[in-house]
C-alpha cells in the first residue's frame, strides 16, 4: 500500500512568486495535515483538513492557504513568497479523529525561496 | 495552547548503550505520538501512546497522562538510531523541539 506522497520533492522560487505543494494521503485516510519545518524553528503546524473542511489552522499569515479535494488529496498554496518561507513542508494523513488519529508523514517538499 | 518540552536536547551515546528521552506537556492530551526523523527528513512513526506502555523491539514508550509526561526508551542503541526524536501531542500535532541522538560506533 502506498504511503503519503508529496510533490514536488524540491521547489525553487523567487521572492514574491506563488508556490503550490501537493499531497496524496494513504488510501482510506480522510484527514490531511500540513507542517512547516524551518531551520532552527522546529516543526510548526500549518493546516488540518478533514472530509474536505478546514478543521484548524496554525499561527501563519493568510498567504498560506490550502484545500482538500473530494479524493482527500490536498494542496498547500503559499502566495507572495518571502525568504523566510524556505523550509521543508511536510504533509501527514490519518484515518480521522473518530478512527484513531495516528499520523503518517510523507517525505516532504523542500521549498527554497531566492 | 499546549506547551511541549523535550529533554535532553542533545544526546551522544556509544553503540550498545541505553537511553531515556523525556517529553513533558503542559495540559491533558488526547493524542501523543513519538517520531524519529532520519537524516533525509522523513518522519517515521514510533509509537501512538496517549497513555500506558508499549514496546516494539528495542524501543519502548510510557506515557503517564495524569503527570503529563512521556518517556521513550532505547536499549542497545545502534548507529542507525541516530537522528532527531520528536514527541507531538493533540490532533494538530504540537511538536516538541526534539532530542538529537548521535550513536557512535
Amino acid at each position: 500500500e502506498a504511503g503519503v506522497t508529496q510533490s514536488p520533492t524540491h521547489l525553487i522560487k523567487t521572492r514574491g512568486q506563488q508556490a503550490t505543494l501537493r499531497c496524496s494521503p494513504i488510501s482510506g485516510h480522510t484527514s490531511v495535515y500540513w507542517y512547516q519545518q524551518a531551520l532552527g524553528l522546529g516543526l510548526q503546524f500549518l493546516l488540518w483538513y478533514d472530509e474536505g473542511e478546514e478543521r484548524n489552522r496554525g499561527n501563519f499569515p493568510p498567504r498560506f492557504s490550502g484545500r482538500q479535494f473530494p479524493n482527500y488529496s490536498s494542496e498547500l498554496n503559499v502566495n507572495a513568497l518571502e525568504l523566510e518561507d524556505s523550509a521543508l513542508y511536510l504533509c501527514a494523513s490519518s484515518p480521522g479523529t473518530q478512527k484513531g488519529n495516528i499520523q503518517y508523514f510523507g517525505a516532504g517538499t523542500r521549498l527554497s525561496v531566492l | 495552547g499546549i506547551q511541549v518540552e523535550q529533554s535532553p536536547p542533545d544526546l551522544i551515546l556509544q553503540e550498545g548503550a541505553n537511553s531515556t528521552l523525556r517529553c513533558n506537556f503542559s495540559d491533558s492530551v488526547n493524542n501523543l505520538q513519538w517520531f524519529h526523523q532520519n537524516p533525509w527528513g522523513q518522519l517515521i512513526n514510533l509509537f501512538y501512546i496517549p497513555s500506558g506502555t508499549k514496546q516494539n523491539g528495542r524501543l519502548s514508550a510510557t506515557t503517564v497522562a495524569t503527570e503529563r509526561y512521556s518517556l521513550l526508551y532505547i536499549s542497545s542503541s545502534q548507529t542507525t538510531d541516530s537522528g532527531v526524536y520528536f514527541c507531538a501531542v493533540e490532533y494538530d500535532m504540537r511538536f516538541g523541539a526534539g532530542t538529537r541522538l548521535t550513536v557512535k560506533p
